[in-house]
């Protein structure tokens, strides 16, 4: 069935550090694919989304790009802030299909 | 003005009782959604609405039902509640079932604590 593998969390990471977080997707069809942020006690809103295959997704200074060769969506940024602390879900929704499907989630802490 | 809104934020209850939670968007979007979010962060799906018709209803227990009086409104019925219906459950919303690119738009989350 589709689905969405994120690594597993917490990540935690020195202000101004590089940040990586992998994710990759298996879908039956052609899927658009997005990251959304979950801040606490908030509930999710849409970070980025790309697609189609080779298109890169960016905002606030995090980027992903739509690998269909290894199936993937990894989640960039070049230098973390403290307020970048929260869960970070990928997902992909199929063309005509009925739902989201999201991964497990990843936290960043994020150390000033 | 809230996009998706939902009430209540916090909701403790007691095993057994019957309890609702509320949803409403003003996007005018076609589709709405139930999700539920365990105490890991995890998030399940529990069922999708398309103009007011049912479209998904991912194995959820009998006891929890939907009820969409428009297309704008969502609610959640929960009877006989039990302790593993401890969660967050967020509603969603979309503009179009399965479009392109489609995202969804969130509420706050009503955390339900069943003791």
């Amino acid at each position: 069935g589709d689905s969405v593998t994120q690594m597993e969390g917490p990540v935690t990471l020195s202000e101004e550090a590089f940040l990586t977080i992998n994710c990759t997707y298996t879908a039956t069809g052609y899927p658009s694919l997005f990251w959304y942020v979950q801040y606490p006690g908030e509930g999710l809103q849409l970070l980025l989304k790309a697609t189609k295959a080779d298109d890169k997704g960016s905002n606030k200074g995090f980027e992903a790009t739509y690998r269909k060769e290894t199936t993937s969506f990894h989640l960039e940024k070049g230098s973390v802030q403290v307020s970048d602390s929260a869960v970070y879900f990928c997902a992909l929704i199929l063309t005509g299909g009925f739902k989201t499907i999201f991964g497990a989630g990843t936290r960043l802490f994020v150390k000033a | 003005d809230t996009a998706v809104s939902q009430t209540p934020k916090y909701l403790v209850t007691q095993m057994g009782n019957d309890k609702s939670i509320k949803c409403e968007q003003n996007l005018g979007h076609d589709t709405m959604y139930w999700y539920k979010q365990d105490s890991k962060k995890f998030l399940k799906i529990m069922f999708s609405y398309n103009n007011k018709e049912l479209i998904i209803n991912e194995t959820v227990p009998n006891r929890f039902s939907p009820k969409s009086p428009d297309k704008a409104h969502l609610n959640l019925h929960i009877n006989s509640l039990e302790l593993g219906d401890s969660a967050v459950y967020f509603c969603a919303s979309s503009l179009r079932q399965g479009a392109l690119g489609t995202e969804a738009f969130f509420g706050q989350g009503t955390r339900l604590t069943v003791v």
